[in-house]
């Protein structure tokens, strides 16, 4: 089955400096790769997904890169604010099956 | 929408007795999840409906565990007996056909915040 390795576990970084988040997954049937935002005591929250026939894709200061071939993908979050401290989930999957995870992101912007 | 609504928010229960979380999801989505989430393992799927029929349920952990979505509108997740290794968050997430026929986002609930003494 499919398995999502997501790094880093943790990342710190300034107001206004930028942030990525990487993921790569294991089973090239994986169509549909989603990034989730969880804040505390809720739960996660779709910010950005992207789907195998597109490279990128980007929403405001958020942007997902795909790479099929390496399998991997990840999130870009420029110009960050506070607001963005969260955990950040990867996941991935096939249309009308689970999403697997990734082990999450701790993503602190300090001002 | 209400989203997708998940009950309690809190349970605190003692080893041994039956703990019995609730979800309703979105309306008109043919998919529901059942996630728990601890600090150690991160988010990890129990089990999947499509259609109130259950798919798969590999992640369910062990026989004390069990799951029921009598009709599409409602679903429960069961603990008997409950153990404090249990002591989780349990999340309930829905899914369906948007307006490109596609299947798009999940949507998750609150969760439900378990402790188990």
């Amino acid at each position: 089955g499919e398995n999502v390795e997501q790094h880093p576990s943790t990342l710190s970084v300034q107001e206004g400096d930028s942030a990525v988040i990487k993921c790569t997954y294991s089973d090239s049937a994986s169509n549909y790769f989603p990034w989730y935002k969880q804040e505390l005591g809720k739960g996660p929250q779709l910010i950005i997904d992207i789907r195998s026939n597109v490279g990128e894709k980007k929403d405001q200061r958020i942007a997902v890169t795909l790479n099929k071939t390496a399998k991997h993908f990840s999130l870009h979050i420029t110009e960050t604010q506070p607001e963005d401290s969260a955990v950040y989930f990867c996941a991935a999957n096939q249309a009308g099956t689970a999403l697997i995870f990734g082990k999450g992101t701790t993503l602190s912007v300090s001002s | 929408d209400a989203g997708v609504i998940q009950s309690p928010r809190h349970e605190v229960t003692e080893m041994g007795q039956e703990v019995t979380l609730r979800c309703k999801p979105i309306s008109g989505h043919d998919y529901l999840f059942w996630y728990r989430q601890t600090m150690m393992r991160g988010l990890e799927l129990l089990i999947y409906f499509n259609n109130n029929v259950p798919i798969d349920d590999s992640g369910m952990p062990e026989d004390r565990f069990s799951a029921k979505m009598p009709n599409a509108s409602f679903s429960t997740l069961k603990i008997q007996p409950s153990e404090p290794r249990d002591s989780a968050v349990y999340f309930c997430a829905s899914n369906g056909r948007g307006p490109s026929l596609k299947y798009n986002e999940q949507f998750f609930g609150p969760g439900t915040r378990l402790t188990v003494l």
